[in-house]
């Protein structure tokens, strides 16, 4: 009964390939959030949605892409993966989208490395 | 706009000292403040919140965090450490208006010796 899940929990790839990062949450809440931590482990909030709807959208290259079926579920899709990309990608969630009041959940982790 | 400072990006003590694991903070509008922390090869786990009730705020596992606004600080303390208490540390704030984002320290590596 994992409350914020990730799949896969690492992920080895070539250059160039295409690949997507699964995320689940069973806490019911509205609201989800993809962070990226870097090498130095400083993370970085790149997208959010509210109720399947995009709130959230940092500076992230288009090769990175979002996707929300349903308000548990937020995958990352990431197209021409380059070497830049290789990071610990976060999943969270939260109750609402108003991160001042309501704690973050977050999954175990995605760790990319691309070859 | 907000940001947050984590003056130490190491801290190593010995099992049963004291912990202090410094932050200030920078902030356009009243903040919410959080110390989160994170296990090795683990997700991050919320260990305090200050969202400007009681500025003495305490936390999971013993851990206590003090806003003073005057300092803009938001120092996490623990008075004993213990050896589950190496991890990383991370102060997080945020705007009670704005964009809604969590803005993250730099983290700051905990070490505990026996």
């Amino acid at each position: 009964d994992t409350a914020v899940s990730q799949t896969p929990k690492y992920l080895v790839t070539q250059m160039g390939n295409d690949k997507s990062i699964k995320c689940e949450q069973n806490l019911g809440h509205d609201t989800m959030y993809w962070y990226k931590q870097d090498s130095k482990k400083f993370l970085k909030i790149m997208f959010s949605y509210n109720n399947k709807e995009l709130i959230i959208n940092e500076t992230v290259p288009n090769r990175f892409s979002p996707k929300s079926p349903d308000k548990a579920h937020l995958n990352l899709h990431i197209n021409s993966l380059e070497l830049g990309d290789s990071a610990v990608y976060f999943c969270a969630s939260s109750v609402d989208a108003i991160p001042s009041y309501n704690e973050q959940f977050f999954g175990p982790g995605t760790r990319l490395t691309v070859l | 706009a907000q940001s947050v400072t984590q003056l130490d990006s190491h801290v190593s003590v010995s099992e049963g000292t004291p912990v202090l694991l410094r932050c200030n903070y920078s902030s356009s509008y009243s903040p919410s403040l959080f110390w989160y922390v994170q296990h090795p090869n683990k997700g991050l786990q919320l260990l305090l919140k200050y969202t400007s009730a009681a500025t003495l705020v305490k936390g999971i596992n013993g851990f206590e965090a003090e806003f003073k606004k005057s300092e803009t600080s938001f120092h996490l303390t623990k008075p004993s450490a213990h050896m589950s208490d190496a991890a990383e540390y991370f102060c997080v704030v945020s705007d009670r208006k704005g964009d809604y984002k969590l803005s993250f320290g730099a983290g700051t590596t905990v070490t505990v010796r026996a």
